[in-house]
């Protein structure tokens, strides 16, 4: 069973860039089998998706975030991230990483790492 | 994007009972070309991941109880606790994955009465 941890920064100051990393164990990155996702929740309200990437490179992004993330994969490390750049204290959330089979279902979390945004 | 509508926003069902919460997509998610309902359902206790409860809108996940069932097709959705336990007390999310960016329903929190 895939596993997933993700790590980073829990304190980002206003405008600057908000960097985490989820580490899989458990499978490799490589395999194809899944797409690699984030999602966000701020305290006490919902899930908004942020974006995913397949092995490939291919992307896909919540345009509500207006090009501010980028999703990448490091295979050497069995590894993907999340840059958010310019960030707010709207940004100000608990972010998990998942695995999306098939591109579709959301089937494997990590446990989330919360992040706020303040100076 | 697709909006996910959850009704109720909250709910109190005896231990026993059944619970049904709803979830309506603004657009159809219904794939014609393999007549799959591009929609899942969550479950979240306080400080957790959410938990995959159903997916194809009615396909339960791996480990899932079989007291948790999916219905519906197109917009209209359904999630029912056939008898409701104590440890089912949570947060419920629908979500569309049928276009991207993929969407939730605003949650329904779900509780013991």
């Amino acid at each position: 069973q895939v596993q997933l941890q993700e790590s980073g920064p829990g304190l980002v100051k206003p405008s600057q860039t908000l960097s985490l990393t989820c580490t899989v164990s458990g499978g490799s990155i490589s395999s194809g089998n899944y797409y690699w996702a984030w999602i966000r929740q701020p305290a006490g309200k919902g899930l908004e998706w942020i974006g995913h990437i397949y092995i490939s490179g291919s992307t896909h992004y919540n345009p509500s975030l207006r090009g501010r993330a980028t999703i990448s994969v490091d295979t050497s490390k069995n590894q993907f991230s999340l840059k958010l750049t310019s960030v707010t204290a709207t940004d100000t959330a608990v972010y998990y990483c998942a695995t999306l089979d098939g591109g579709y279902v959301l089937n494997y979390w990590g446990q989330g790492t919360l992040v706020t945004v303040s100076s | 994007d697709i909006v996910m509508t959850q009704s109720p926003e909250s709910l109190a069902v005896s231990l026993g009972e059944r619970a049904t919460i709803n979830c309506k997509s603004s657009q159809s998610v219904l794939h014609s070309s393999n007549n799959r309902n591009y929609l899942a359902w969550f479950l979240q206790k306080p400080g957790q991941p959410p938990k995959l409860l159903i997916y194809w809108a009615s396909t339960r996940g791996s480990g899932v109880p079989d007291r948790f069932s999916g219905s519906g097709s197109g917009t209209d959705f359904t999630l029912t606790i056939s008898s409701l336990q104590a440890e089912d007390v949570a947060v419920y999310y629908c979500q569309q994955y049928y276009s991207t960016p993929f969407t939730f329903g605003q949650g329904t929190k779900l509780e013991i009465k």
